[in-house]
This record gives C-alpha cells, sequence and structure tokens, in this order.
C-alpha cells in the first residue's frame, strides 16, 4: 500500500522559532491534507492542498503541495506554545466513493517558553 | 465549519462485553465516515470505511465480525466492538466527509473515545 515517510519525527524549539516538517509518498496523492492533534482529542485540519505547486496559508501556518504530487511541507513561523501538539499530514485520493486517507507518522513538536 | 460529534469520549468496560460509540456528523450530511484506531504515540490506523446504506468496508486485518459498522442515516454511524479484550484498548477516532465532485474532501473528526477493557 501507500507509504508516507513524515519527518522530522519530534522537534524541541524555543518559543518565536520557525518550524518546518515534511512528507514524502512513494506515490502520487490528489489531496494534501494537514492535521494537529492535541493529546486525548481528534485531529484538527490545519490547511487542505488541492493542486499541485499550490501554497496555502493560514495565519501563521503555510503549507505546499509539491510539484510531483508526491510530497508536501508544513512552516509556523514565529512558535507559541499552543503550538505543541502533534501534526500529521495525510494524503488522500479521489474517486469513486473511496476518500480515504494514509497518513503519516506524525511530527510531535514541543515548544519551549 | 463542520463538526463532528463522537460520544462516549471515554468508556471503561469488562472483558467479554460490548461498546457501542456513535459518530455524528452535525451540520452536514456524511455520506461516508471512517473509522480509525489510534495506539499511543503512533499514527491513526484506517480500520474502515462505512458508506450510508452499505455494507462497511474493512481493511485487511480487522474483523468485521468484532468491529460492527452500521451507517444507518447520512448523520450518523456506529461501531460496536463486541467481546471486547484488553487488547481492544485503544483510542477511536472517526470521521466524516461530503463528498464533492471537483475535489477531495477533507475529513472532519470527531474527538475519540477512548476505551478501556479490564
Amino acid at each position: 500500500g501507500q507509504q508516507l515517510n513524515q519527518s522530522p519525527q519530534s522537534m524541541f524549539i524555543q518559543e518565536g522559532e520557525d518550524v518546518s516538517m515534511n512528507c514524502t509518498s512513494s506515490s502520487i496523492f490528489n489531496t494534501w491534507l494537514w492535521y494537529k492533534q492535541d493529546p486525548g482529542e481528534g485531529p484538527v485540519l490545519l490547511i487542505a492542498l488541492y493542486k499541485a505547486g499550490e501554497l496555502t496559508s493560514n495565519g501563521r501556518l503555510t503549507a505546499q503541495f509539491g510539484i510531483t504530487r508526491k510530497d508536501s511541507f508544513l512552516n509556523i513561523s514565529a512558535s507559541i506554545p499552543s503550538d505543541v501538539g502533534i501534526y500529521f499530514c495525510a494524503g488522500q485520493l479521489q474517486g469513486g466513493s473511496n476518500y480515504k486517507l494514509t497518513f503519516g507518522k506524525g511530527t510531535l513538536l514541543t515548544v519551549n517558553p | 465549519g463542520a463538526v463532528v460529534s463522537q460520544h462516549p469520549s471515554r468508556v471503561i468496560c469488562k472483558s467479554g462485553t460490548s461498546v457501542k460509540i456513535e459518530c455524528r456528523s452535525l451540520d452536514f450530511q456524511a455520506t461516508t465516515m471512517f473509522w480509525y484506531r489510534q495506539f499511543p504515540k503512533k499514527s491513526l490506523m484506517l480500520m474502515a470505511t462505512s458508506n450510508e446504506g452499505s455494507k462497511a468496508t474493512y481493511e485487511q486485518g480487522v474483523e468485521k465480525d468484532k468491529f460492527l459498522i452500521n451507517h444507518a442515516s447520512l448523520t450518523l454511524s456506529t461501531l460496536t466492538v463486541t467481546s471486547a479484550h484488553p487488547e481492544d484498548s485503544s483510542f477511536y477516532i472517526c470521521s466524516a466527509s461530503t463528498i464533492r465532485q471537483d475535489r477531495g474532501s477533507p475529513l472532519h473528526f470527531g474527538n475519540g473515545t477512548r476505551l478501556t477493557v479490564t
């Protein structure tokens, strides 16, 4: 099946620093999604990307859909303590009735105040 | 925005009993719902895809007779863990989607159910 390689696995940064994480895939996706999960809760959608090359921002977050459709990155600028959590990338295929996601293994972000 | 409600958020049950988890889409009609399982510090593992009015499609290795899924309406899907055992203890999360014609639909997730089997 499809594999997503998400890196880094974890990051420890100081408040105010910028953060970058990325995902690569062995095959093409039509949609890339980035989620954040807090402990004991479900993932919350941060950014959705639908077109190769698309660059989208949501506040301090910026994500890009790679031109090859096999990769995506997420940047967080000027990190704050509430950015702490696990960030997941997910790839989605369209077609028929199958819209299931393939998830990366997550990036655990710790922000030191 | 779209909201998915999952209930209960936590449940503790005895080994051998069955537990039902509900997933509701609150402000949209979800033709497709997905059930995931998540182990501590791990990613989400898709268990099954639930389409309204039809049988669920299970991922390889997931026992359909143990994890019963019903998607009786466009706003409700249920997962029943039958004859639960301690190894079924996990975090179960549902997600729901509206199908759009022009692009993939971002999935919205419930808040998860922490199941503990004693």
